[in-house]
């Protein structure tokens, strides 16, 4: 069975600086996706980054970014020059290749303060 | 252009009564889900669809029942509904040999049972 925990339920960043989400998870796969999504109060989810389990580069996007460590099943969530708009619920998410639904962790409600 | 689109966003009904939330995607994916997030805000597969055809039923009572007419479209009829089926229904979509196997969310349906 699949299981992601995120062991941070309440985060606060100062707008413009650097915060990180943790996310670790357990799967006997060899070939997964790792995701997080973000749920501003719209509740609209938005994909923030994918990461490929076979690829050792870690992904980008923007201000984003991740720490994929595949031996310790971890992958946390860096967020530089922290902005009011990233409040939200942070979800990191994983799923197998093929026909797999996601398996989410419980989330981080993360603030970001003036 | 809305990429998964979902109807009705907000549902308040009575206890017992039945109701159906529709979901389609323009994407041209070949799978379909249907999540539930409860009021911790805990995201969960409930139902996943391939080309129409159920693939995933994770122990969700016969009262929810997913219909595919065809692989655009994924709708959700729920049966004398009950106080706990209060939640966030989502839809998303993706296609499995794309290039990313990234899901795409619909916006979401609130449901309130009275």
């Amino acid at each position: 069975a699949q299981t992601v925990t995120q062991s941070q339920p309440e985060m606060s960043v100062q707008e413009a600086e650097t915060v990180t989400l943790s996310c670790t998870y357990d799967t006997s796969e060899n070939n997964y996706y790792l995701f997080w999504y973000k749920q501003p109060p719209s509740r609209q989810m938005i994909l923030v980054i994918r990461q490929e389990a076979y690829k050792q580069q870690n992904a980008t996007e923007n201000r984003f970014s991740v720490n994929f460590q595949k031996a310790a099943k971890s992958f946390s969530l860096k967020i530089s020059d922290s902005q009011l708009g990233d409040t939200a619920m942070y979800f990191c998410a994983l799923r197998n290749s093929g026909n797999t639904p996601l398996v989410f962790g419980k989330g981080t409600r993360l603030s970001v303060i003036a | 252009d809305t990429a998964v689109s979902q109807t009705p966003k907000y549902l308040v009904t009575q206890m017992g009564n039945d109701k159906s939330i529709k979901c389609e995607q323009n994407l041209g994916h070949d799978t379909m889900y249907w999540y539930k997030q409860d009021s911790k805000k805990f995201l969960k597969i409930m139902f996943s669809y391939n080309n129409k055809e159920l693939i995933i039923n994770e122990t969700v009572p016969n009262r929810f029942s997913p219909k595919s007419p065809d692989k655009a479209h994924l709708n959700l009829h729920i049966n004398s509904l009950e106080l706990g089926d209060s939640a966030v229904y989502f839809c998303a979509s993706s296609q499995v040999t794309g290039p990313q196997e990234t899901q795409y969310f619909g916006p979401g349906t609130r449901l309130l049972v009275l």
